[in-house]
Protein backbone atom coordinates (compact mmCIF):
# COMPACT_ATOMS: atom_id res chain seq x y z
CA UNK A 1 0.00 0.00 0.00
CA UNK A 2 0.95 3.84 -0.28
CA UNK A 3 3.19 4.81 2.72
CA UNK A 4 4.86 8.13 3.63
CA UNK A 5 8.39 8.03 5.51
CA UNK A 6 10.17 10.65 7.09
CA UNK A 7 11.96 11.25 10.04
CA UNK A 8 10.33 11.78 13.75
CA UNK A 9 13.28 14.28 15.40
CA UNK A 10 13.06 16.16 16.92
CA UNK A 11 15.08 18.41 14.25
CA UNK A 12 16.83 21.14 16.38
CA UNK A 13 18.06 24.45 14.46
CA UNK A 14 19.59 27.93 15.47
CA UNK A 15 17.28 30.29 14.06
CA UNK A 16 18.35 31.65 10.55
CA UNK A 17 19.85 28.30 9.93
CA UNK A 18 18.51 26.12 6.69
CA UNK A 19 15.95 23.35 7.01
CA UNK A 20 15.67 20.08 5.22
CA UNK A 21 13.37 17.68 6.29
CA UNK A 22 13.31 14.54 4.27
CA UNK A 23 10.07 12.95 2.84
CA UNK A 24 9.82 9.94 0.45
CA UNK A 25 6.60 8.07 -0.68
CA UNK A 26 5.49 4.45 -1.49
CA UNK A 27 2.58 4.87 -3.98
CA UNK A 28 1.54 3.71 -7.88
CA UNK A 29 1.05 6.65 -10.16
CA UNK A 30 1.31 10.23 -9.45
CA UNK A 31 -0.34 11.31 -6.06
CA UNK A 32 -0.65 14.61 -5.30
CA UNK A 33 2.00 15.05 -2.23
CA UNK A 34 1.13 17.68 0.63
CA UNK A 35 3.67 19.09 3.54
CA UNK A 36 0.90 19.75 7.02
CA UNK A 37 2.48 21.83 9.89
CA UNK A 38 1.07 21.54 13.38
CA UNK A 39 1.67 24.23 16.25
CA UNK A 40 1.46 23.14 19.63
CA UNK A 41 -2.40 22.33 20.87
CA UNK A 42 -3.81 23.23 17.41
CA UNK A 43 -5.14 21.41 14.29
CA UNK A 44 -2.93 20.79 11.10
CA UNK A 45 -2.73 22.97 8.34
CA UNK A 46 -2.04 22.85 4.78
CA UNK A 47 1.76 24.62 4.00
CA UNK A 48 1.82 23.73 1.03
CA UNK A 49 1.33 21.23 -2.13
CA UNK A 50 2.22 19.93 -5.57
CA UNK A 51 -0.09 17.62 -7.93
CA UNK A 52 2.31 16.63 -10.48
CA UNK A 53 5.82 16.02 -11.03
CA UNK A 54 8.37 18.27 -10.96
CA UNK A 55 6.15 20.61 -9.79
CA UNK A 56 7.07 23.03 -6.66
CA UNK A 57 4.85 23.84 -3.81
CA UNK A 58 6.14 27.19 -1.72
CA UNK A 59 4.34 29.05 1.13
CA UNK A 60 5.79 31.44 3.96
CA UNK A 61 9.26 30.76 2.43
CA UNK A 62 8.79 27.31 2.52
CA UNK A 63 9.62 25.15 -0.60
CA UNK A 64 9.11 21.44 -1.61
CA UNK A 65 10.04 20.16 -5.33
CA UNK A 66 7.56 17.01 -6.28
CA UNK A 67 10.90 14.52 -7.76
CA UNK A 68 9.02 11.38 -9.19
CA UNK A 69 12.52 9.54 -10.26
CA UNK A 70 13.36 9.85 -6.18
CA UNK A 71 10.07 9.54 -4.92
CA UNK A 72 10.80 12.39 -2.92
CA UNK A 73 9.13 15.72 -1.78
CA UNK A 74 11.78 16.95 0.75
CA UNK A 75 10.73 20.77 2.89
CA UNK A 76 13.18 23.32 2.68
CA UNK A 77 13.60 26.72 3.81
CA UNK A 78 16.35 29.05 3.86
CA UNK A 79 16.58 30.44 6.87
CA UNK A 80 14.16 29.46 9.93
CA UNK A 81 12.29 31.36 12.87
CA UNK A 82 11.52 30.14 16.35
CA UNK A 83 7.84 30.84 15.19
CA UNK A 84 8.67 27.83 12.84
CA UNK A 85 8.90 25.47 15.93
CA UNK A 86 5.99 23.07 15.18
CA UNK A 87 5.39 19.24 13.93
CA UNK A 88 5.57 18.99 9.99
CA UNK A 89 3.48 16.38 8.14
CA UNK A 90 4.15 14.86 4.82
CA UNK A 91 1.05 13.27 3.25
CA UNK A 92 0.01 11.83 0.14
CA UNK A 93 -3.51 11.29 -1.71
CA UNK A 94 -3.32 8.76 -4.74
CA UNK A 95 -4.04 9.47 -8.15
CA UNK A 96 -6.52 7.28 -9.05
CA UNK A 97 -9.84 7.35 -8.79
CA UNK A 98 -13.13 7.91 -6.42
CA UNK A 99 -12.35 8.41 -2.49
CA UNK A 100 -8.86 9.59 -2.12
CA UNK A 101 -7.27 8.68 1.76
CA UNK A 102 -4.61 10.43 2.58
CA UNK A 103 -1.77 8.64 3.84
CA UNK A 104 0.30 11.01 5.93
CA UNK A 105 3.81 11.10 8.05
CA UNK A 106 5.06 10.34 11.15
CA UNK A 107 5.84 13.92 11.26
CA UNK A 108 8.88 15.41 12.13
CA UNK A 109 9.37 17.76 15.30
CA UNK A 110 11.08 21.22 14.83
CA UNK A 111 12.46 23.86 17.42
CA UNK A 112 14.19 26.65 16.49
CA UNK A 113 16.30 28.52 19.14
CA UNK A 114 17.17 31.77 19.27
CA UNK B 1 -14.99 33.15 9.02
CA UNK B 2 -15.57 29.55 7.37
CA UNK B 3 -13.82 26.43 9.34
CA UNK B 4 -13.91 23.54 11.59
CA UNK B 5 -15.36 23.73 15.16
CA UNK B 6 -14.02 21.14 17.61
CA UNK B 7 -15.80 21.00 21.32
CA UNK B 8 -14.82 20.97 23.85
CA UNK B 9 -11.29 21.54 24.10
CA UNK B 10 -10.08 19.11 26.72
CA UNK B 11 -12.58 15.89 27.93
CA UNK B 12 -12.39 13.72 30.89
CA UNK B 13 -14.43 10.91 31.45
CA UNK B 14 -14.29 8.18 33.40
CA UNK B 15 -13.62 4.73 32.42
CA UNK B 16 -16.54 2.49 31.23
CA UNK B 17 -18.82 5.84 30.13
CA UNK B 18 -18.89 6.58 26.30
CA UNK B 19 -18.27 10.18 25.01
CA UNK B 20 -19.21 12.05 22.52
CA UNK B 21 -16.88 14.76 20.48
CA UNK B 22 -18.37 17.26 18.08
CA UNK B 23 -17.18 18.47 15.01
CA UNK B 24 -18.87 21.19 13.19
CA UNK B 25 -18.04 22.88 9.48
CA UNK B 26 -19.42 25.66 7.37
CA UNK B 27 -17.05 25.07 4.35
CA UNK B 28 -19.88 23.36 2.90
CA UNK B 29 -17.47 20.59 2.28
CA UNK B 30 -18.84 17.16 1.12
CA UNK B 31 -16.00 14.77 2.68
CA UNK B 32 -15.17 15.02 6.95
CA UNK B 33 -12.69 12.41 8.57
CA UNK B 34 -11.82 11.62 12.13
CA UNK B 35 -8.53 10.69 12.89
CA UNK B 36 -7.09 9.80 16.23
CA UNK B 37 -2.96 11.10 17.26
CA UNK B 38 -0.80 9.61 19.78
CA UNK B 39 2.85 10.63 20.19
CA UNK B 40 5.14 8.92 18.08
CA UNK B 41 2.41 7.31 15.44
CA UNK B 42 1.52 10.49 13.46
CA UNK B 43 -2.18 10.37 12.25
CA UNK B 44 -4.78 7.07 11.98
CA UNK B 45 -8.20 7.21 10.46
CA UNK B 46 -10.73 6.32 12.62
CA UNK B 47 -14.09 7.35 10.32
CA UNK B 48 -14.93 8.75 7.03
CA UNK B 49 -17.80 10.26 5.18
CA UNK B 50 -18.24 11.09 1.58
CA UNK B 51 -21.81 12.39 1.64
CA UNK B 52 -24.80 12.97 4.09
CA UNK B 53 -26.16 9.52 5.66
CA UNK B 54 -23.20 7.70 4.88
CA UNK B 55 -19.72 6.56 6.44
CA UNK B 56 -16.86 3.86 6.24
CA UNK B 57 -14.44 3.02 8.74
CA UNK B 58 -11.10 3.59 8.53
CA UNK B 59 -7.82 2.36 10.06
CA UNK B 60 -8.61 2.05 13.44
CA UNK B 61 -12.41 1.72 13.77
CA UNK B 62 -13.11 -0.78 16.58
CA UNK B 63 -14.30 0.87 19.69
CA UNK B 64 -15.83 4.14 17.73
CA UNK B 65 -19.45 4.84 16.12
CA UNK B 66 -20.34 8.24 14.06
CA UNK B 67 -23.11 9.57 12.45
CA UNK B 68 -23.45 12.27 9.60
CA UNK B 69 -27.31 13.33 9.57
CA UNK B 70 -26.30 16.66 8.11
CA UNK B 71 -23.18 18.11 5.65
CA UNK B 72 -22.22 20.25 8.53
CA UNK B 73 -22.20 18.20 11.26
CA UNK B 74 -19.91 14.66 11.92
CA UNK B 75 -19.82 13.82 15.56
CA UNK B 76 -17.64 10.94 17.02
CA UNK B 77 -18.79 8.38 20.01
CA UNK B 78 -15.89 7.04 21.73
CA UNK B 79 -17.53 4.10 22.99
CA UNK B 80 -16.21 1.86 26.07
CA UNK B 81 -15.14 -1.11 23.97
CA UNK B 82 -12.24 1.53 23.10
CA UNK B 83 -9.39 -0.24 24.82
CA UNK B 84 -7.14 2.52 25.12
CA UNK B 85 -9.44 5.88 24.16
CA UNK B 86 -6.79 8.79 25.85
CA UNK B 87 -5.72 10.63 22.61
CA UNK B 88 -5.49 13.92 20.78
CA UNK B 89 -8.73 13.69 18.27
CA UNK B 90 -8.84 15.44 14.95
CA UNK B 91 -11.73 16.14 12.93
CA UNK B 92 -11.23 17.14 9.21
CA UNK B 93 -13.10 18.03 6.01
CA UNK B 94 -12.15 18.38 2.66
CA UNK B 95 -14.53 19.79 -0.92
CA UNK B 96 -14.08 16.32 -2.71
CA UNK B 97 -14.38 16.88 -6.15
CA UNK B 98 -10.49 15.79 -7.18
CA UNK B 99 -9.41 18.73 -4.36
CA UNK B 100 -8.11 16.71 -1.61
CA UNK B 101 -6.66 19.02 0.71
CA UNK B 102 -7.87 18.85 4.27
CA UNK B 103 -9.71 21.89 6.90
CA UNK B 104 -8.50 20.82 10.01
CA UNK B 105 -10.53 21.40 13.47
CA UNK B 106 -8.44 22.55 16.26
CA UNK B 107 -8.88 19.24 18.24
CA UNK B 108 -10.22 17.99 21.02
CA UNK B 109 -8.10 16.22 23.40
CA UNK B 110 -9.42 12.91 25.58
CA UNK B 111 -8.42 11.57 28.72
CA UNK B 112 -10.15 8.96 30.43
CA UNK B 113 -8.96 7.49 33.86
Amino acid sequence: GDSVTQMEGPVTLSEEAFLTINCTYTATGYPSLFWYVQYPGEGLQLLLKATKADDKGSNKGFEATYRKETTSFHLEKGSVQVSDSAVYFCALVPSSGGYQKVTFGIGTKLQVIP
Amino acid sequence: DGGITQSPKYLFRKEGQNVTLSCEQNLNHDAMYWYRQDPGQGLRLIYYSQIVNDFQKGDIAEGYSVSREKKESFPLTVTSAQKNPTAFYLCASSPGNRDYEQYFGPGTRLTVT
